[in-house]
């Protein structure tokens, strides 16, 4: 079945460490997205790539990055950098064409400890 | 620039009532419009979306949204709702020209039916 898998769903991090999120998807499709939901702020976007190897920050790219260097493969590193990591990460991948939705993984939870 | 607006952040319904959720969005430019669902620690499903033509769109799970311009709203309803409604639900908007960086969401709406 063709869809996006993020891994892992839960994962806990110690203050100061870096942690990477993966996503994948075999959707064959060229724009990757990560998004952060906080309760009541809906989704703000963090990185996106509309091509491999290319990459653009979104809203909230601070104390975040990304890479590109696949097609299926679009993973977040969440850095020390990032103040308050402990959210709700989506990743979504889409055609790129604007009149097409955006297909979603199952998210990861990221808890800081 | 675009924004969303999900005018209520809560929406309590008993089960088999109607129910609409409401979404406003501003753009200086003609909008693509969608509305997504998320049910607990899962991924959004899209619902249904209005790219142009007829302005009433009907979607899965048997909900339906209306497009008004005049108004800049996209309202999302369901004549009997369900327990298994019971989600959060996100309104978008995206323009027809532009990057892949298309998507603006809303807050969210937390549908919650009561038996």
């Amino acid at each position: 079945d063709g869809g996006i898998t993020q891994s892992p769903k839960y994962l806990f991090r110690k203050e100061g460490q870096n942690v990477t999120l993966s996503c994948e998807q075999n959707l064959n499709h060229d724009a990757m997205y990560w998004y952060r939901q906080d309760p009541g702020q809906g989704l703000r976007l963090i990185y996106y790539s509309q091509i491999v190897n290319d990459f653009q920050k979104g809203d909230i790219a601070e104390g975040y990055s990304v890479s590109r260097e696949k097609k299926e493969s679009f993973p977040l590193t969440v850095t020390s950098a990032q103040k308050n990591p402990t959210a709700f990460y989506l990743c979504a991948s889409s055609t790129g064409h604007v009149n097409t939705e955006a297909f979603f993984g199952q998210g990861t939870r990221l808890t800081v400890v | 620039a675009q924004s969303v607006t999900q005018l209520d952040s809560q929406v309590p319904v008993f089960e088999e009532a109607p129910v609409e959720l409401r979404c406003n969005y501003s753009s200086s430019v003609s909008v693509y419009l969608f509305w997504y669902v998320q049910y607990p620690n899962q991924g959004l499903q899209l619902l249904l979306k209005y790219l142009s033509g007829s302005t009433l769109v009907k979607g899965i799970n048997g909900f339906e949204a209306e497009f008004n311009k005049s108004q800049t709203s996209f309202h999302l309803r369901k004549p009997s709702v369900h327990i298994s409604d019971t989600a959060e639900y996100f309104c978008a908007v995206s323009r027809p020209s532009g990057s892949a960086r298309q998507l603006t969401f809303g807050s969210g709406t937390q549908l919650t039916v009561l038996p």
